[in-house]
């Protein structure tokens, strides 16, 4: 059975960067399967379901562009992990996130179908 | 204005049925979208509950009971989730989420209580 797995520091200091990593394992869980992207959501009280990004084995990403001047995410095949970094965070990345796989699609990728437990990440000094 | 617009709250009887919309915004046209619903209990993720765009396009989560079911109300620009023979179990939020503008887009979810 697939799983996935996000871990990570839970508190971040204003202005410094946050990292989450997602780790995959189980049944339908290589991250170098050409069957799948993988991404990041989060969810907050004031701002619901947000879709931060998602990458391929490859390395190709694509990013919310609300997002997309504070964000990297990489894959690294070789651990079946794929990462999130968010740089000059404020109390406004106070949230839960959540990894996730898409299936791959024609042209491109379907939305998520497998979705981690999610860590909370508080941003406070 | 939101791209995706969902009521706030819903109320239906166990063993009954309810329907769940999620309306586009004013000129974007439904026909045109692959609507996917996915259902949240406190303290867990969302879990997929399907896709659909039309009854050529659709998939069904893996695991997920026949009496979940999608559809679209063209007239009203809507893409409805419908939740037929009401269990205690069903009591969640619903989020219907969309690709649009290279973005995946999350309606504000619907929380549907059974009782």
């Amino acid at each position: 059975q697939l799983q996935l797995q996000e871990s990570g520091p839970g508190l971040v200091k204003p202005s410094e960067t946050l990292s989450l990593t997602c780790t995959v394992s189980g049944a339908g869980g290589s991250i170098s399967s050409s069957s799948y992207y993988w991404g990041w959501i989060r969810q907050s009280p004031g701002e619901g379901l947000e879709w931060i990004g998602t990458i391929y084995y490859s390395g190709s990403t694509y990013y919310n562009p609300s997002l997309k001047s504070r964000v990297t995410i990489s894959v690294d095949t070789s651990k079946n992990q794929f990462s999130l970094k968010v740089s000059s965070v404020t109390a406004a990345d106070t949230a839960v996130y959540y990894c996730a796989r898409h299936p791959t699609s024609a042209g491109g990728f379907y939305g998520m179908d497998v979705w981690g437990p999610g860590t909370t990440v508080t941003v406070s000094s | 204005q939101a791209v995706l617009t969902q009521p706030s709250s819903l109320s239906a009887s166990p063993g009954a049925s309810a329907s769940l919309t999620c309306t586009l915004r004013s000129g974007i046209n439904v026909g045109a979208y692959r609507i996917y619903w996915y259902q949240q209990k406190p303290g867990s993720p969302p879990q997929y509950l399907l896709r659909y765009k039309s009854d050529s396009d659709k998939q069904q989560g893996s695991g997920v009971p026949s009496r979940f079911s999608g559809s679209k109300d063209a007239s009203a620009n809507a893409g409805t989730l419908l939740i037929s023979g009401l269990q205690s179990e069903d009591e969640a939020d619903y989020y219907c989420m969309t690709w649009h503008s290279s973005s995946w887009v999350f309606g504000g979810g619907t929380k549907l209580t059974v009782l």
